[in-house]
């Protein structure tokens, strides 16, 4: 158990539809990273936030946004869903700000858009 | 930006040695590696930092070569627990975000 907790850990949903996954990272840790992987893919860099703050984007498409609550916890919006949306979505968190220390990562969401 | 691993899959029978290659086109700060099961999150493994030394972990060692901007990771006297895939993840100088390659596939066969 690395101590981040996402949910759902399963999502089905249809083609067009908006969902929102959540991360809570580990106990201290100020920052929070969401990688998308894909089918026998690699782990895709999304977006990093840091104690609130967005601190790194990847190629996040404009249809996906997060944010991190003063709680720490963050979420992950996904808007006007495609099929090639379906992937399993991580959370990980790092107690780093500046150059990632060791992530910690959740179980992750895995999402099916039909 | 992404790195380049190499080789893409690896089939070993147990107790045999294998090295798998991350290669960056930019100049690197860092050098991550992680191995994932199926069916489960990525692990962490081992950090190498710009100027540091080689790290291990367990049978499991890394160097960083920077005037090439690549890694190795070596597995020695490989176990059935290594089966996985394995991303390295490379970070630039300020830019905290690390970029993963597109794995290796190990398999560990008896």
């Amino acid at each position: 158990d690395s101590g981040v907790t996402q949910t759902p850990k399963h999502l089905i949903t249809a083609t067009g539809q908006r969902v929102t996954l959540r991360c809570s990272p580990r106990s201290g840790d100020l920052s929070v990273y969401w990688y998308q992987q894909s089918l026998d893919q690699g782990l895709q860099f999304l977006i990093q936030y840091y104690n609130g703050e967005e601190r790194a984007k990847g190629n996040i498409l404009e249809r996906f946004s997060a944010q991190q609550f003063p709680d720490l916890h963050s979420e992950l919006n996904l808007s006007s869903l495609e099929l090639g949306d379906s992937a399993l979505y991580f959370c990980a968190s790092s107690v780093r700000q500046m150059n990632t220390g060791e992530l910690f990562f959740g179980e992750g969401s895995r999402l099916t858009v039909l | 930006q992404q790195p380049v691993q190499s080789p893409q899959a690896v089939i070993l029978r147990e107790g045999e040695d294998a090295v798998i290659n991350c290669s960056s086109s930019k100049a690197l700060y860092s050098v991550h590696w992680y191995r994932q099961k199926h069916g489960e999150a990525p692990v962490f493994l081992m950090i190498l930092l710009k100027g540091g030394e080689q790290m291990r972990h367990e049978k499991i060692s890394a160097s960083f070569n920077e005037k090439k901007q690549q890694s190795s990771l070596y597995l020695t006297a490989s176990q059935l627990s290594y089966s996985g895939t394995y991303f390295c993840g490379t970070e630039f100088g300020g830019a905290q975000k690390l970029v993963f390659g597109q794995g290796t596939r190990l398999t560990i066969n008896p």
